[in-house]
């Protein structure tokens, strides 16, 4: 059962351009929301976060939006660059106590220059 | 740098023949994780030490163990591996446990394991 889902496997931007990556869930329980970024041959690193109490965030070039009622998740790189290029997960926790991360499967993004 | 560091990067092993990965901290963390990737699919938890506190997840093979003999190191040990074990091991850290700080988690680079 997975209730973090990533339905694109992939995606193409121009450089400059904005990239949009979806995320959605079907815990309506989860209440902290990340997005991991994941260069080959490195682990993910960490790249931005949201609350449930939120319905955006941003930091830079990067925005999450959270849109609790459709359960969706999305994150926004503008402008794009080459180096944006990886793969990104989306993950969900709920509060209180210990409670695993649930990743979703992954985009991978490639900007082209 | 504080970072989170697994040895070996690549490994090798044969059908049944046991395996210990290894994975060490400099973040003085209290939570270390170990999750198991294969390709395409999202990294999946396997189990993860509170300080010295295990918590195995409920889907994890017996196969598969870990120990942490101080808060710096974490090993995990796989006795007999088959071949759907070959993945990527990602080991993590977080400085207390998720959803009580939402911190996020902090990842080595993995070691690949490949079955032979």
């Amino acid at each position: 059962d997975q209730q973090v889902k990533q339905n694109s496997p992939s995606l193409s931007v121009q450089e400059g351009r904005i990239s949009i990556l979806n995320c959605d869930y079907t815990n309506s329980m989860f209440d902290y929301f990340l997005w991991y970024k994941k260069y080959p041959a490195e682990g993910p690193t960490f790249l931005i976060s949201i609350s449930s109490i939120k319905d955006k965030n941003e930091d830079g070039r990067f925005t999450v939006f959270l849109n609790k009622s459709a359960k969706h998740l999305s994150l926004h790189i503008v402008p794009s660059q080459p180096g944006d290029s990886a793969v990104y997960f989306c993950a969900a926790s709920f509060a209180g106590g210990y409670q695993k991360v649930t990743f979703g499967t992954g985009t991978k993004l490639q900007v082209i220059p | 740098d504080a970072m989170v560091i697994q040895n070996p990067r690549y490994q090798v092993t044969q059908f049944g023949k046991p395996v210990t990965l290894s994975c060490s901290q400099t973040l003085n963390h209290n939570v270390m994780y170990w999750y198991q990737q294969k390709s395409s699919q999202a990294p999946k938890l396997l189990f993860h030490y509170y300080d010295k506190d295990f918590n195995n997840e409920a889907d994890t093979p017996d196969n598969f163990q870990s120990r942490r003999p101080n808060t710096s190191f974490c090993f995990l040990d796989i006795r007999s591996p088959g071949l759907g074990d070959a993945a990527m091991y990602l080991c993590a850290t977080s400085r207390d446990l998720v959803g009580l700080s939402n911190q996020p988690q902090h990842f080595g680079d993995g070691t690949r394991l490949s079955i032979l």
